[in-house]
């Protein structure tokens, strides 16, 4: 069956980055996009981009351009998210998702990573 | 950006009765292909966000048909025909015709 699975919590300081990674299984991950959305606490979700699985082509939230870089690798069938500079306000669950990008939907997510920013 | 609001934010439901959750976009969510794309989530407590409705009206792979999704233009909603105690959780609309895909603020449905 199709199943996400993140990396762990991650404890950050003011200024860091972090490397989230989100390993999928039971599909191809060449033939759907990944998408990157978080959640800080008592807040809404929050869609920071996506990545393609075919060509490696990454599109981000102009919110997040400056300072997002998402990656994949084929051979792992792993995609990476990398946030830098990182603010309290980064502070977050961190989630993948599998893109249709014909259907435009989110069908399948991982378990969330927690990024905590503090000093 | 698309702007995404929800009503109402909080509904209390008693198991057994029908819920119904309103969901409007900023603009138009008419793709060009003719589809709306518009989706519905639930956040059940201490999980990850599961998708239930796609395209404005088509249930995801193994979603109840309790559950509905229905709208045009700018308004959807989700119905829910006979609401269960596992359904308590936050819903959320979700648009993704247009970068950045944005999100409602959710509504959290709980037992009366």
């Amino acid at each position: 069956q199709v199943q996400l699975v993140q990396s762990g919590l991650e404890v950050k300081k003011p200024g860091a980055s972090v490397k989230v990674s989100c390993t999928a299984s039971g599909y191809n991950i060449d033939s759907y996009g990944l998408s990157w959305v978080r959640q800080a606490p008592g807040q809404r979700l929050e869609w920071m981009g996506w990545i393609s699985g075919y060509n490696g082509d990454a599109h981000y939230a102009q919110k997040f351009q400056d300072r997002v870089s998402m990656t994949t690798d084929i051979s792992t069938s792993t995609a990476y998210m990398e946030l830098s500079h990182l603010r309290s306000d980064d502070t977050a669950v961190y989630y993948c998702a599998r893109y249709d990008t014909l259907e435009g939907m989110f069908d399948r997510w991982g378990q969330g990573t927690l990024v905590t920013v503090s000093s | 950006d698309i702007v995404m609001t929800q009503s109402p934010l909080s509904l209390p439901v008693t198991p057994g009765e029908p819920a119904s959750i309103s969901c409007r976009s900023s603009q138009s969510l008419l793709h060009s292909n003719g589809y709306y794309f518009l989706n519905w989530y639930l956040q059940k407590p201490g999980q990850s966000p599961q998708l239930l409705i796609f395209l404005g009206s088509s249930r995801a792979s193994g979603v109840p048909d309790r559950f509905s999704g229905s709208g045009s233009g700018t308004d959807f909603t989700l119905q829910i025909s006979r609401v269960e105690a596992d359904d308590v959780g936050v819903y959320y609309c979700m648009q993704a015709l247009q970068s950045p895909f944005t999100f409602g603020p959710g509504t959290r449905v709980d037992i009366k």
